[in-house]
């Protein structure tokens, strides 16, 4: 069965200090890979996308991820955390085969401490 | 560019009465999406449109939910009657183009008593 795992619930990071979100997958091919956010009270926000080519996606609000075929993995990385950043992060993958449907993680929370 | 929209953004009811929500996409996105997302988990799909087709709808339980996208844009999602267990966040989404990047709207919080 096609699965995205998210191995930590919560992640605590000082504020200034990198921060990375683990995401792995096991979907069949060569599947395009998504994080998105979500703030209280509202609903996902995109932040970056994985298609093809370079490993490493730069995406809004300073965030960036690493693809990493051999290890089916979607880190979510930044490299100095902002308080502001405390919020739900969502790895999702879409099959480019198949049903092409859209499997999310359970979602990670990331906290920010000052 | 005006977002997706969503409404109600909450709604109580009693179990086995009927509810309804509303979704109105990204103007020009061709694909919408419903999603049940419960407390501490990632979104679900229920449903998929393409224009007005529900061209994935495996995970939507028939026997209670019914969903339509009339003309290809707004969307309607329904219950009925609803259960104990529907109490959960219902987020509808739209996209354009592949692959595709979703934009969600708020979602509309259900608690059903």
């Amino acid at each position: 069965a096609q699965s995205v795992a998210q191995p930590e619930d919560q992640v605590n990071v000082a504020e200034g200090n990198p921060l990375t979100v683990k995401c792995t997958y096991s979907v069949s091919g060569n599947p395009y890979l998504f994080w998105y956010v979500q703030y209280p009270n509202r609903g996902l926000q995109f932040l970056l996308k994985y298609i093809t080519g370079d490993n490493l996606v730069k995406g809004s609000y300073g965030f960036e991820a690493e693809f990493n075929k051999s290890q089916t993995s979607f880190h979510l990385k930044k490299p100095s955390a902002l308080v502001s950043d405390s919020a739900l992060y969502f790895c999702a993958v879409r099959p480019n085969t198949g049903g092409f449907k859209t499997i999310f993680g359970a979602g990670t929370r990331l906290f920010v401490k000052a | 560019e005006a977002g997706v929209v969503q409404s109600p953004r909450y709604k109580i009811i009693e179990k086995k009465q009927p509810v309804a929500f509303w979704c109105n996409p990204i103007s020009g996105h061709n694909t919408l999406y419903w999603y049940l997302q419960n407390l501490g988990q990632g979104p679900e799909l229920l449903i998929r449109y393409e224009n007005e087709e529900a061209v994935d709808d495996s995970q939507l339980p028939k026997d209670r939910f019914s969903a339509e996208r009339l003309k290809g844009v707004d969307s309607t999602l329904k219950i009925q009657p609803a259960e104990l267990g529907d109490s959960a966040v219902y987020l509808c989404a739209s996209s354009s183009g592949t692959p595709d990047t979703q934009y969600f709207g708020p979602g509309t919080r259900l608690t059903v008593l």
